[in-house]
């Protein structure tokens, strides 16, 4: 199985703030890596899909970069509402995979 | 607007049986792969199942294999997970997704999720 690694696991920011988060696969996955963003209580939303593409709706001040093994979700500009939980997946090869997720908290 | 409403968690003793259901609308059901994917309490996201567009074919994650079966029936907009033997390590909440594309020859991926059935398994 392909494992994800992200860093950092917990992250503090400030409203206003540029935060990154990166996301290492343990073996080469091309561009078919996903980002999404979970709040607490709720479901998982798609951000990101092969690796830079964002999802319908989603604004522009999420992007996503990356190939092979490393990969980084950068979030512009923070709000309130973008304080939640960031998970990477890999949908490479079966079985898809989750990184362990990056807890955006507010400082 | 694409709709999943999961239903039927509970609470169930260990070695017992459940079966979940996930009621979608909002796009054309039969041209989609569908997915599960759960989330133990406090933990992150697990991979479960897919299943093709037309049901002919399956995954397992191999933590549910020969335990768990996915069907669908796309005349009726709904998916179903056959949970047998249950264990307290299934005690999740479990969601249906909804993948961009039909199986192809890489993985699953999700662009559309439900809210969620909660599955706890305890005697």
């Amino acid at each position: 199985d392909i494992q994800m690694t992200q860093s950092p696991s917990s992250l503090s920011a400030s409203v206003g703030d540029r935060v990154t988060i990166t996301c290492r696969a343990s073996q080469g996955i091309s561009n078919y890596l996903a980002w999404f963003q979970q709040k607490p209580g709720k479901a998982p939303k798609s951000l990101i899909y092969a690796a830079s593409n964002l999802q319908r709706g989603v604004p522009s001040k999420f992007s996503g970069s990356g190939s092979g093994t490393d990969f980084t979700l950068t979030i512009s500009s923070l709000q309130p509402e973008d304080f939640a939980t960031y998970y990477c997946q890999q949908y490479n090869s079966y079985p898809p995979t989750f990184g362990q997720g990056t807890k955006l908290e507010i400082k | 607007e694409v709709q999943l409403v999961e239903s039927g968690g509970g609470l169930v003793q260990p070695g017992g049986s459940l079966r979940l259901s996930c009621a979608a609308s909002g796009f054309t059901f039969s041209n989609y792969a569908m997915s599960w994917v759960r989330q133990a309490p406090g933990e992150g996201l697990e991979w479960v199942s897919s299943i093709s567009s037309s049901g002919d074919s399956t995954h397992y994650a191999d933590s549910v294999k020969g335990r768990f079966t996915f069907s669908r029936d796309n005349s009726k907009n709904t998916l179903y997970l056959q949970m047998n033997s249950l264990r307290a390590e299934d005690t999740a909440v479990y969601y249906c997704a909804k993948e961009p594309y039909d199986f192809w020859s890489g993985s699953s991926t999700f662009d559309h999720w439900g809210q969620g059935t909660l599955v706890t398994v305890s005697s």
